[in-house]
């Protein structure tokens, strides 16, 4: 599978977007990029996933490069309550692992 | 809709004591589960995956076991707790193999 690289730790101005990019230079045609947030002292949270083309959701929009070696999540308006670890993730079409790595910190900040 | 539950949420236990951490699942019918150990500061760790009752796959060898007695039960045990398996233990579940997997709360262990 894959590995993911991203930036350990980032801040955010409450009310301004968040990009949180994540390198995947070695991902596969056939592996999707997955997002998890993970709040202190909770099970990571779903956000969004996607193959090849954008995706947009309630919570955040993915955008993934033409090559597919890298993508960002946004979160459109940052929050207070935004505030987690963030983990991008690749896994390959119909497999059950996933393989986290250790994630961006975002704060956001009032 | 689904919901996952873990229990305890928190639980300290003595080393060489035993454990028993249990995981269930509403609202679905035969999930695909999962049990992750989180080290302080660290990714999760996939340790144990089951695609139906008694169907059991280890991916990591360690002092842990997993048992899956009925459809939307997961539990992990182990018969003499190591320091070394202090965590964050969560449990996850999905529709299929392929498909996005669901967190529950987690379970913090303090082996002392």
């Amino acid at each position: 599978d894959a590995k993911t690289t991203q930036p350990p730790s980032m801040d955010c101005a409450e009310g301004r977007a968040a990009n949180l990019p994540c390198n995947h230079s070695t991902i596969s045609g056939n592996e999707y990029v997955y997002w998890y947030r993970q709040i202190h002292s909770q099970g990571p949270q779903y956000i969004i996933h996607g193959l090849k083309n954008n995706e947009t959701n309630e919570m955040a929009s993915l955008i993934i490069t033409e090559d597919r070696k890298s993508s960002t999540l946004i979160l459109p308006h940052a929050t207070l309550r935004d505030t987690a670890v963030y983990y991008c993730i690749v896994r390959v079409s119909g497999t059950y692992k996933y393989i986290f790595g250790t994630g961006t910190r975002l704060k956001v900040l009032a | 809709s689904q919901t996952i539950h873990q229990w305890p949420a928190t639980l300290v236990q003595p080393v060489g004591s035993p454990l028993s951490l249990e995981c269930t699942v509403e609202g679905t019918s035969n999930p695909n589960l999962y049990w992750y150990r989180q080290a302080a500061g660290r990714g999760l760790q996939l340790l144990f995956y089951s695609v139906g009752i008694g169907q059991i796959s280890s991916e990591v060898p360690q002092n842990l076991s997993a048992s899956r007695p009925q459809d939307r039960q997961f539990i992990l045990s182990s018969k003499k707790l190591l320091l070394s398996d202090s965590g964050f233990y969560l449990c996850a579940w999905s529709v299929n193999r392929g498909e996005t997997q669901y967190f529950g709360p987690g379970t913090r262990l303090l082996v002392l």
